[in-house]
């Protein structure tokens, strides 16, 4: 069965510094990758996808992760994080299609301090 | 704008009463919906598939005759909690996503219903 690990249950950083958030997903031959953001009582938000191509993505509010097939990981990161930027960030996997039957890991929370 | 409008947003109910929780797709029509569950202070867990025209799919673990679901058409999935208690409160999602040949598309979540059995 397709699983998701996302080592680092909670994790601080200042703002202004530099993050990455790890991830690890099940072998598969053709995984459709995500990072979603959750801030508390809210919904899920797509921070960005990686289906093919380019190993390096670019998502939304200045996030970016790098697909690594050698290591099954699929990593956030942000170069310089802002107050804005704590909240729970999912790891997300499918492969019966982008939006079909995703596993999720267990999220990190992320709090920045001052 | 939203792509998924799931309805309500927060709901109080007492135990042994039923409640329906309704997921919209407002883009495009969605022949298949998906149902999440996250108990608090950890992450998504699919529940079901909802296929428009037949019968849901569970998965494992997942009671058919406590969470009934009905997709009576292609923009509109319902998940009714059944004889509700305490253990299922929780925080339900929905998803969909626009079906395209290549499935490269991600999925698309509502809102999410906080539910809280009294």
């Amino acid at each position: 069965a397709q699983s998701v690990t996302q080592p680092d249950i909670h994790i601080t950083v200042s703002e202004g510094a530099s993050l990455e958030l790890r991830c690890n997903y099940s072998y598969g031959a053709t995984p459709y990758l995500f990072w979603y953001v959750q801030s508390p009582g809210q919904g899920l938000q797509l921070l960005l996808k990686y289906f093919s191509g380019d190993t390096l993505v670019q998502g939304i509010k200045g996030f970016e992760a790098e697909f690594k097939r050698s290591q099954s990981s699929f990593n956030l990161r942000k170069p310089s994080v802002h107050w804005s930027d704590a909240a729970e960030y999912f790891c997300a996997v499918s492969y019966s299609g982008g939006y079909q039957k995703v596993t999720f890991g267990t999220g990190t929370k992320l709090q920045v301090i001052p | 704008g939203a792509v998924v409008s799931q309805h309500p947003s927060w709901v109080i109910c007492k135990s042994g009463t039923s409640v329906k929780i309704e997921c919209r797709s407002l883009d495009f029509q969605a022949t298949t919906m998906f149902w999440y569950r996250q108990f608090p202070k950890q992450s998504l867990m699919l529940m079901a598939t909802s296929n428009e025209g037949s019968k849901a799919t569970y998965e494992q673990g997942v009671e058919k005759d406590k969470f009934l679901i009905n997709h009576a058409s292609l923009t509109l999935s319902t998940l009714t909690v059944t004889s509700a208690h305490p253990e299922d409160s929780s925080f339900y999602i929905c998803s969909t996503g626009k079906p395209t040949p290549t499935l490269n598309t991600e999925a698309f979540f509502g809102q999410g219903t906080r539910l809280t059995v009294v």
